[in-house]
């Protein structure tokens, strides 16, 4: 069936590291984001990429349709950046709806 | 500019008694969607609608009715609650259809006792 995977599902880093955040999905997609959830609970869109790559400052994302994998790289973490990041594909199979990972959760360190 | 925005952000309810829980968005888009997040479940999406005056069910309606009179408005309702529907709920917006760019309002979490 439809599928969507994240991994890993924790990670803990300390600041300054780099890191790389996967979203692995089953089939065609239409639609695929990146959220982060901060400690206070709130969603901010990351990036919209079904495909393709895209930075904004020391985040970026590649989305690799045919191979059916996104990746989003944080790079010279900050403890800001903890939290929850969340990928939502959407399937033109499934009517396009969004289906949700189930998020990896991000500590980092000072 | 506001984006979306939800009322109220915080509610307990007792079982078996109703409530409504409003989302605002000033961005003029068509479709608009509600979310349960809980704890190991990811978000999952409960109702949804294309349009003004259309909803249609998402993962996880039973319990749950919406409404959408307004273009900018989308209520949750819940007519007798149930300790299983506790949870932080979102609302989301998006200017096209399954392909549009998400955006979250800032959650409502609801306890039932």
């Amino acid at each position: 069936g439809i599928q969507v995977e994240q991994s890993p599902p924790d990670l803990i880093l300390q600041e300054g590291a780099n890191s790389t955040l996967r979203c692995n999905f089953s089939d065609s997609v239409n639609n695929l984001q990146w959220f982060h959830q901060n400690p206070w609970g709130q969603l901010i869109n990351l990036f919209y990429i079904p495909s393709g790559t895209k930075q904004n400052g020391r985040l970026s994302a590649t989305t690799v349709a045919t191979e059916r994998y996104s990746l989003l790289y944080i790079s010279s973490s900050q403890t800001t950046d903890s939290g929850v990041y969340f990928c939502a594909v959407g399937f033109p199979s499934n009517t396009g709806k969004l289906i949700f990972g189930q998020g990896t959760t991000l500590q980092v360190k000072p | 500019n506001a984006g979306v925005t939800q009322t109220p952000k915080f509610r307990v309810l007792k079982t078996g008694q109703s409530m409504t829980l409003l989302c605002a968005q000033d961005m003029n888009h068509e479709y608009m969607y509600w979310y349960r997040q809980d704890p190991g479940m990811g978000l999952r999406l409960i109702h949804y609608s294309v349009g003004e005056g259309t909803t249609a069910k998402g993962e996880v309606p039973d319990g749950y009715n919406v409404s959408r009179l307004k273009k900018q408005n989308f209520l949750l309702g819940l007519e007798s609650a149930a300790p299983s529907q506790t949870s932080v709920y979102f609302c989301a917006s998006s200017y096209d259809s399954w392909t549009g760019e998400l955006f979250f309002g800032e959650g409502s979490r609801l306890t039932v006792l």
